[in-house]
């Protein structure tokens, strides 16, 4: 089945260094939408991405999407500990079930004060 | 923004017990509501997909008769864990979407559910 594959599944970084987070599908996706986790807390929605080679920021967050639209990166400049949770991606693939979303099994963020 | 809210929060119940979870869409009308599993520390499973006045489309390896969907209207959707075991222990999470597909889902604050 289609699989979006995240990783690194965990990052330890001190407050001020930058993170970067990566997922790649083996088939081209429809979009790509990231969602970050709090411990204990529900996903929230950041942000979609929908054409090839698309950029978008976010304050400290960079999102890119491939031009090939099969993988994406989360990137933060300065993490504040604010940042800690986990991020997940999750693709949207064209066809049956559009409306479903794979998620990745996400890169949990710790920020060192 | 869109709000969903899943209640109850948290249940603690001996085994052989059904709980009920219960998924509204409050601001929103969502035809397509999903539900997750989610073990410790690791991503969102999807086990189902919920759709308004029809039946609801389970992913393998789910079984419909233990995981019951009820998606009766367009704010509500409901998830029955029949005769919960302590393997069923998880946290549980609906999410939903409105009509415009590509739309983000939002989802619920989650069900954290313990068989004893």
């Amino acid at each position: 089945g289609q699989q979006v594959m995240q990783i690194p599944q965990y990052q330890h970084v001190q407050e001020g260094e930058d993170f970067t987070t990566y997922c790649n599908s083996s088939t081209t996706l429809s979009n790509i939408q990231w969602y970050k986790q709090r411990p204990g807390g529900h996903p929230v929605f950041l942000i979609q991405l929908v054409k090839s080679g698309e950029v978008k920021k976010q304050k400290r967050l960079t999102f890119q999407f491939g031009e090939a639209k099969k993988n994406s990166s989360l990137h933060i400049t300065a993490t504040q500990t604010t940042d800690v949770g986990t991020y997940f991606c999750a693709g949207r693939y064209s066809g049956a079930g559009s409306y479903q979303l794979t998620f990745g099994k996400g890169t949990k963020l710790s920020v060192i004060p | 923004g869109a709000v969903v809210s899943q209640h109850p929060s948290r249940v603690i119940c001996k085994s052989g017990t059904s709980v009920k979870i219960e998924c509204r869409s409050l601001d929103f009308q969502a035809t397509t509501m999903f539900w997750y599993r989610q073990f410790p520390k690791q991503s969102l499973m999807l086990m189902a997909t919920s759709n308004e006045g029809s039946k609801a489309t389970y992913e393998q390896g789910v079984e419909k008769d233990k995981f019951l969907i009820n998606h009766a209207s367009l704010t509500l959707s409901t998830l029955t864990v029949t005769s919960a075991h302590p393997e069923d222990s998880s946290f549980y999470i609906c999410s939903a979407t409105d009509r415009v597909l590509n739309q983000p889902q939002h989802f619920g604050d989650g069900t954290r559910l313990s068989i004893l």
